[in-house]
């Protein structure tokens, strides 16, 4: 299995621009959860899914983060409009949901807003 | 609200020294914990998961201990190697599904 997949790695935009990023998560997972790394406030969960459902989206930061999970094969995180303070390492995991199992973590994408 | 803290600053260690890693948490009783490790650049990889019931855990030269009294997890790693420096952090268990909560991590240096 390859993994968790993550595109793009690495993302530089401009302010007020919107991006999108994406995940694959591993195959026959049914949690999703997309998270932000930062040095000052470390990893955060903004949102994740059960079975392709929003289940908890208190972390996702103001109306300006949207996700979505159409299948169970792929997600995005949307940011619109982006802003410096968006600028962070964010990362999609996934896991098999039975309260204890791990979290499968992808690269990542660095997003730095200009 | 729910709060870990974990030794903010980095731990430096000589090889073959044991490195101990702390994790305490506050207004909460988890279910269960789990460490990761997080090399520079790449996304934590799960290392070891204690249940609140549990005491201590063990994995190759990987130690875990958990104490719901002292609100507190031990993490121990015997015989430590350069390799080992990374990252570590603690996740405890949210009280929803799979939810996780992270600690900020731990970096730890070891050199020969």
């Amino acid at each position: 299995d390859a993994g968790v997949i993550q595109s793009p790695r690495h993302e530089v935009t401009e302010m007020g621009q919107e991006v999108t990023l994406r995940c694959k998560p591993i195959s026959g997972h049914n949690s999703l959860f997309w998270y932000r790394q930062t040095m000052m406030r470390g990893l955060e969960l903004l949102i994740y899914f059960n079975n392709n459902v929003p289940i908890d989206d208190s972390g996702m930061p103001e109306d300006r983060f949207s996700a979505k999970m159409p299948n169970a094969s792929f997600s995005t995180l949307k940011i619109q409009p982006s802003e410096p303070r968006d600028s962070a390492v964010y990362f999609c995991a996934s896991s098999f949901s039975t309260g204890f199992n791990e979290q499968f973590f992808g690269p990542g994408t660095r997003l730095t807003v200009l | 609200s729910q709060k870990i803290e974990q030794n903010s600053e980095a731990l430096n260690i000589q090889e073959g020294k044991t490195a101990t890693l702390t994790c305490n948490y506050t207004n909460y009783s988890p279910a269960y914990l789990q460490w990761y490790r997080q090399d520079p650049g790449r996304g934590p990889v799960f290392l070891l998961l204690i249940r609140e019931n549990e005491k201590e855990k063990r994995k190759e030269r990987l130690k875990v201990t958990f104490d719901t009294t002292l609100k507190q997890s031990l993490f121990h790693i015997t015989a430590s190697q350069p390799a080992d420096s990374a990252t570590y952090l603690c996740a405890l268990d949210a009280g929803l599904a799979d939810k996780l909560i992270f600690g900020t991590g731990t970096r730890l240096q070891v050199f020969p």
